[in-house]
Order: C-alpha cells, then structure tokens, then sequence
C-alpha cells in the first residue's frame, strides 16, 4: 500500500522569499509523483510530475520538485514566491501499475506582502 | 472549452434527500473518478471508471451509486442524503489507468442540512 505525508499543514511566507514544502512517500513499488495546486473555490490543477528520468522536475509558474529515492521524498519549492501562489498544495503519488492515485493531506501556502 | 465539467457547483438539500451530480469530459480521455474533499482538504477516491467499467469502489456507503453511460460521462447518484454527506465532490479524468495525470472539474459544494 501507499502513503503520502506532507510534512506541514500551513507554511506562511512572505512575498519574494523562497520556499519549500516537504512531501514524503512509502511504496514497495515504482512510483509516479505529483505536485497539484487548488486556488480558493477551484479543482486541482496539475503543477508537474515526475514519471521517469531527471530527479528535478519544472512545472508551471516557475515552481520545480526533487525526486530523492534514498529519502522517499518529492519536495516542492520555488526560489520567489508572490501572492498569487497562496493556495492550498497538495501531493500525490501512484504506483505505475496504475488505477489509483493517493493524495496528501495537503499544505496551505500563505504568502504575505 | 471547459476540460471537465460538473453541474451543480453548489446544492443544499435536506437530510434523506436524494441527489445527483453530473459529470461531462471532452478531452477524450478513457478513465474518470470521483473524490470527496472534506472540510479539512483531505481527497480521497471514492469510485474510478475506465471505458464505462467500474475499476475502483473505494470503502463507500451503498447509498453513493456512480453511473457511467459512455466514457465521456460519471454521474454520481447519493440516496438518503446525511449530514456527513456534506463536503465538495470532484469529478476529475485522465487519459488511461496509469494515472500519468488527472483533470479536475471545479467541483460541487454539497450541503445537507
């Protein structure tokens, strides 16, 4: 079976500063992993994915993860945030056998001026 | 062109009510879910259809029934509508089973009251 834990439930942060939200996984198996975003009253929109190949992955709006195998981690970070990056981040992780997708409890990034 | 669609967005009803919500993609795509979001923002899948076929039935009361008449449609059906019923439900696709990424519809915010 597999588990995703987000390390933090909010991370505050102030406009410009970088930032980090930690994503860890377990799985016995190989792994697809992701990175969504929901803005307030919205669905969650993809922000990148790793399936295969580079460890570091870009996304949209200038945001990229690392995938650490030896740590069973896929943080996301992103060297300058703005205020329009206040949204709720979630991560998620399914086996590459497929059918199901598990997802984190999720961050709340706030980021303030 | 809206990817994924769900109608209602927003639907307060009474306890022991019945209900249905629907559930439109145009991206072609071969497999779609339904997930429930609580107050707190944990996901979790409730039901998967791949190609019409039920492939995923997540511990859920007998009381939510997901129909799919093509592959372009998941509608979810809820009998006997209870309090804890109350959360927002997403309707989300992807292209196969391998999960490689998953569309989100903006979701429906369900109130029993």
């Amino acid at each position: 079976a597999q588990s995703v834990t987000q390390l933090d439930s909010q991370v505050p942060v102030f406009e410009e500063a970088p930032v980090e939200l930690r994503c860890n996984y377990s799985s016995s198996v190989s792994v697809y992993l992701f990175w969504y975003v929901q803005y307030p009253n919205q669905g969650l929109q993809l922000l990148l994915k790793y399936l295969s190949g580079s460890t570091l992955v870009k996304g949209i709006n200038g945001f990229e993860a690392e995938f650490n195998k030896s740590q069973t981690s896929f943080h996301l970070r992103k060297p300058s945030v703005h205020i329009s990056d206040t949204a709720e981040y979630f991560c998620a992780v399914s086996n590459t056998g497929g059918f199901k997708t598990i997802f984190g409890a999720g961050t709340r990034l706030f980021v303030k001026a | 062109d809206t990817a994924v669609s769900q109608t209602p967005k927003y639907l307060v009803t009474q306890m022991g009510n019945d209900k249905s919500i629907k559930c439109e993609q145009n991206l072609g795509h071969d497999t779609m879910y339904w997930y429930k979001q609580d107050s707190k923002k944990f996901l979790k899948i409730m039901f998967s259809y791949n190609n019409k076929e039920l492939i995923i039935n997540e511990t859920v009361p007998n009381r939510f029934s997901p129909k799919s008449p093509d592959k372009a449609h998941l509608n979810l059906h809820i009998n006997s509508l209870e309090l804890g019923d109350s959360a927002v439900y997403f309707c989300a696709s992807s292209q196969d089973t391998m999960n490689t990424e998953a569309f989100f519809g903006q979701g429906t915010r369900l109130t029993v009251v």
